[in-house]
């Protein structure tokens, strides 16, 4: 089955303590991106990666790291979480280029920073 | 990408078809239509993307007005399990696969 997972689902945290949030995909898909959402905001890009070893900032990476080591993985990174990232994540994977359709999310990854 | 305007909320009776509108009104000729939807807070899902054509697949129905203006998602038999935020996108296809995302429309399916 075609999916991406995210792990944790749920998480929570002492401010400055690093933390990674996990995402894979079975498609092989190129492209890969990470999302925040938070209420009266919507969904905001934080990184992306069009493939292995090349990552860009979104709208949002002030606090984020990313890596894209293999084509199935992207991890997400935060250094020292602040409570200001208390949100809710999403990956998401799809092809890359011309034509391209679908996206692919992950089921989120609630995360609180206290 | 162009900038595009949902109506916030909307209801619709179970069994009937809802009808989603969508403005557009800046879209370029190289933009596609795309609509997502979001049931509660799990990952947002693809429903269907179109370029001026009208589109049909198993879950839905996208009609582009001929001048490519607007365009409305067509849920034809509407469920409870549609309850949903409906995000209307436009987007060139080639040019990176950023989706960015508006407000929405919050589709209410009443019994």
């Amino acid at each position: 089955e075609a999916q991406v997972t995210q792990n944790p689902r749920y998480l929570i945290t002492v401010t400055g303590k690093k933390l990674t949030v996990t995402c894979s995909q079975n498609m092989n898909h190129e492209y890969m991106s990470w999302y925040r959402q938070d209420p009266g905001l919507g969904l905001r890009q934080i990184y992306y990666s069009m493939n292995v070893e090349v990552t860009d900032k979104g709208d949002v990476p002030e606090g984020y790291k990313v890596s894209r080591k293999e084509k199935r993985n992207f991890p997400l990174i935060l250094e020292s979480p602040s409570p200001n990232q208390t949100s809710l994540y999403f990956c998401a994977s799809s092809l890359w280029g011309p034509g391209m359709a679908e996206a692919f999310f992950g089921q989120g990854t609630r995360l609180t920073v206290v | 990408d162009a900038k595009t305007t949902q109506p916030p909320s909307m209801d619709c009776a179970e069994g009937r078809a809802a009808n989603l509108p969508c403005n557009h009104s800046t879209i370029s000729g190289n933009e596609y239509v795309y609509w997502y939807r979001q049931i509660h807070s799990q990952g947002p899902q693809y429903i269907i993307h179109g370029l001026k054509n009208n589109e049909t697949n198993e879950m839905a129905s996208l009609i582009i007005t001929e001048d490519r203006k607007s365009s409305t998602l067509i849920l034809p038999h509407a469920t409870l399990r549609d309850t949903a935020v409906y995000y209307c996108i436009v987007r060139v296809n080639n040019a990176g696969n950023m989706l960015t995302f508006g407000g929405g429309t919050r589709l209410m399916v009443k019994p």
